[in-house]
């Protein structure tokens, strides 16, 4: 799987949009980018992937470079509780029967502010 | 909302001692894993489980660990022989063919 670099840390004001960056210059064609936050020390929680196009959803968009070699993960309003590690991880999806394992790298701690 | 359980959320052994952390995944998911965090550190691939085998581990992943799907709905990691460096979070996930859904963790202290 393709390595990433992200930025270790970031603050955020409350009720300001978090703006996440990730570089993954030597991603392939077939690698779709990932992104997961711990909490703490919870479980690492899911929030959102994509391959090429921009994706939405719920929790946060996810805008990807036409040249796939960054991205960039959007908190619309962030909130005291999106304060968390943020992991963007690429990784084939689906192949074959390799249990699609995720590797996290350090991520970017994001500390939101009042 | 479907989710993966752990048991137990703390366990404290005395090194030497084996433990099973057990999990149960979300029950249509087909691929199940385990990973590690040592505190302070990053989150670490231990094994990947699909079709009642072992499909990938990592080299932490020695004879120390074991893995197994018991019955149709528990999957376990037994760890024998404890070191002290085996105090970790334990946490296990599961998936059906993308993203991963992992359980809140097990807390192994070893003394």
């Amino acid at each position: 799987d393709a390595k990433t670099t992200q930025p270790p840390s970031m603050d955020c004001a409350e009720g300001r949009a978090a703006n996440l960056p990730c570089n993954h210059s030597t991603i392939s064609g077939n690698e779709y980018v990932y992104w997961y936050r711990q909490i703490h020390s919870q479980g690492p929680q899911y929030i959102i992937h994509g391959l090429k196009n921009n994706e939405t959803n719920e929790m946060a968009s996810l805008i990807i470079t036409e040249d796939r070699k960054s991205s960039t993960l959007i908190l619309p309003h962030a909130t005291l509780r999106d304060t968390a590690v943020y992991y963007c991880i690429v990784r084939v999806s689906g192949n074959n029967n390799a249990g699609n394992m995720l590797t996290f790298g350090g991520g970017t701690r994001l500390m939101v502010k009042p | 909302e479907p989710e993966v359980t752990q048991t137990p959320s703390h366990q404290v052994t005395q090194m030497g001692q084996e433990v099973i952390l057990r999990c149960v995944p979300i029950s249509n998911h087909l691929y199940f894993y385990w990973y590690r965090q040592i505190l302070g550190q990053k989150v670490e691939f231990l094994v990947s489980f699909y079709n009642n085998e072992i499909s990938e581990k990592s080299e932490i992943f020695d004879d120390q660990f074991s893995v197994e799907r018991p019955d149709g709905s528990n999957f376990t990691l037994k760890i024998r022989s404890t070191k002290l460096e085996d105090s970790a979070m334990y946490f296990c996930a599961s998936s059906a063919f993308g993203e991963l859904f992992f359980g809140e963790g097990s807390r192994l202290t070893v003394l």
